[in-house]
């Protein structure tokens, strides 16, 4: 079974300063997808960013990108430039390319001081 | 685009009761829907798989009777909870994956429901 790990509950960052957010996933699969959704306080999932494990160009959009490590089996989301909204709960999730779930991982709870 | 509604927001029924929660793609078809429950600061756990006409697939340790899913358009997945207790009230959270997402496996979500059983 697919397993997704975040190790930092909660997190805080600076507004305008850089924070990375840790995730690390086992599987056996080759072909696989990675997610970054962020859940706001609204509750409401966000697809932050996206990451397709046969590519191995790191996915970047805006001031979100990340650093998949495929071999360590890691995917970091980094965030530039933090914003006060961008405070919320970020999940790392897994799909496996044939199988139609998601598995998340506990999420980092993120906040971004003034 | 892809837009997901789900209603009600937030429902608070009696013990023994059922309850039925609707999730709507707004703009696309959904060959696929998903429903996760979320305990409060937890994360998402998959309770089941939902494919247009056919019968739902559930995860382990999910109970089927109790989980009623029906996806009877490609627009339209309903969960009802049937006889409702006090440990079915958590926040409710449906996923719809439209064709064009197949390929990325991208789900787009609704913002959810609250259900608190008394």
């Amino acid at each position: 079974a697919q397993t997704v790990t975040q190790s930092q509950p909660e997190m805080s960052v600076q507004e305008a300063e850089t924070v990375t957010l840790s995730c690390t996933y086992d599987t056996s699969e080759s072909n696989y997808y990675l997610f970054w959704y962020k859940q706001p306080p609204s509750r409401q999932m966000i697809l932050v960013i996206r990451q397709e494990a046969y590519k191995q160009q790191n996915a970047t959009e805006n001031r979100f990108s990340v650093n998949f490590q495929k071999a360590a089996k890691s995917f970091s989301l980094k965030i530039s430039d933090s914003q006060l909204g961008d405070t919320a709960m970020y999940f790392c999730a897994f799909s496996r390319y044939n199988n139609n779930d998601m598995r998340f991982g506990a999420g980092t709870r993120l906040t971004v001081k003034p | 685009g892809a837009v997901v509604s789900q209603h009600p927001s937030w429902v608070i029924c009696k013990s023994g009761t059922s309850v039925k929660i609707e999730c709507r793609s707004l703009d696309f078809q959904a060959t696929t829907m998903f429903w996760y429950r979320q305990f409060p600061k937890q994360s998402l756990m998959l309770m089941a798989t939902s494919n247009e006409g056919s019968k739902a697939t559930y995860e382990q340790g999910v109970e089927k009777d109790k989980f009623l899913i029906n996806h009877a358009s490609l627009t339209l997945s309903t969960l009802t909870v049937t006889s409702a207790h006090p440990e079915d009230s958590s926040f409710y959270i449906c996923s719809a994956r439209a064709p064009s997402s197949t390929l990325s496996r991208e789900q787009y979500f609704g913002p959810g429901t609250r259900l608190t059983v008394t």
